[in-house]
């Protein structure tokens, strides 16, 4: 148990719809990280947030945002979902900006 | 642009011998690298990692090695086990750009009985 908590682990939903991913990081954590894995591929970096400010963003789409809240956790939305998002979504979280992350179990998430 | 390769999408290996996992990369910016073990329906575990400035480190059973002049790393597992069989993410990392990291495609490493 890397101390990582992803909610939900699956999700079903469909075309056109919108949905939020959830992220709690590790005690102490400032750091949270959100990567994309889709079928046979590594995992793609999508943005980073940092005490709650965002840090570094990678190649997320614009139909996706995220936040941090003041509580540190954070949440990833996906909206006006298509068929080519359907993929495992992880979330890591790291004491500060240079240090080692830790990865949730991910949420898998199918659009239909 | 894939700056991160793993060109072996699997790898199978017999108990109690050596497994061999590469990676090639191409951004000489890269500082940091590291090797991640993930299992079906878990997240990425670290397992070990490696700076720039060194060319081996080791942990127990297992070893990664850097060539910075091929921006090559490799991690060997000895004696591989068959717990070990999982799929394995190589890493590296941007100083500049904090923890972020830039992942392989994964190689499938199973370690028969």
């Amino acid at each position: 148990d890397s101390g990582v908590t992803q909610t939900p682990k699956h999700l079903i939903t469909a075309t056109g719809q919108r949905v939020t991913l959830r992220c709690s990081p590790r005690s102490g954590d400032l750091s949270v990280y959100w990567y994309q894995q889709s079928l046979d591929q590594g995992l793609q970096f999508l943005i980073q947030y940092y005490n709650g400010e965002e840090r570094a963003k990678g190649n997320i789409l614009e139909r996706f945002s995220a936040q941090q809240f003041p509580d540190l956790h954070s949440e990833l939305n996906l909206s006006s979902l298509e068929l080519g998002d359907s993929a495992l979504y992880f979330c890591a979280s790291s004491v500060g900006i240079n240090t080692e992350a830790f990865f949730g179990q991910g949420t898998r998430l199918t659009v239909v | 642009d894939q700056q991160v390769k793993q060109n072996s999408p699997s790898l199978s290996v017999q108990e109690g011998r050596i497994s061999i996992l590469n990676c090639d990369y191409t951004n000489s910016m890269f500082d940091y690298f590291l090797w991640y073990k993930k299992y079906p329906a878990e997240g990425p575990t670290f397992l070990i990692s490696i700076s720039s400035i060194k060319d081996k480190n080791e942990d127990g059973r297992f070893t990664v090695f850097l060539n910075k002049s091929a921006k090559h790393l490799s991690l060997h597992i000895v004696p591989s086990q068959p717990g070990d069989s999982a799929v394995y993410f190589c890493a590296a990392r941007l100083w500049t750009s904090g923890s972020r990291l830039t992942f392989g495609e994964g190689t499938q490493l199973t370690v028969n009985p």
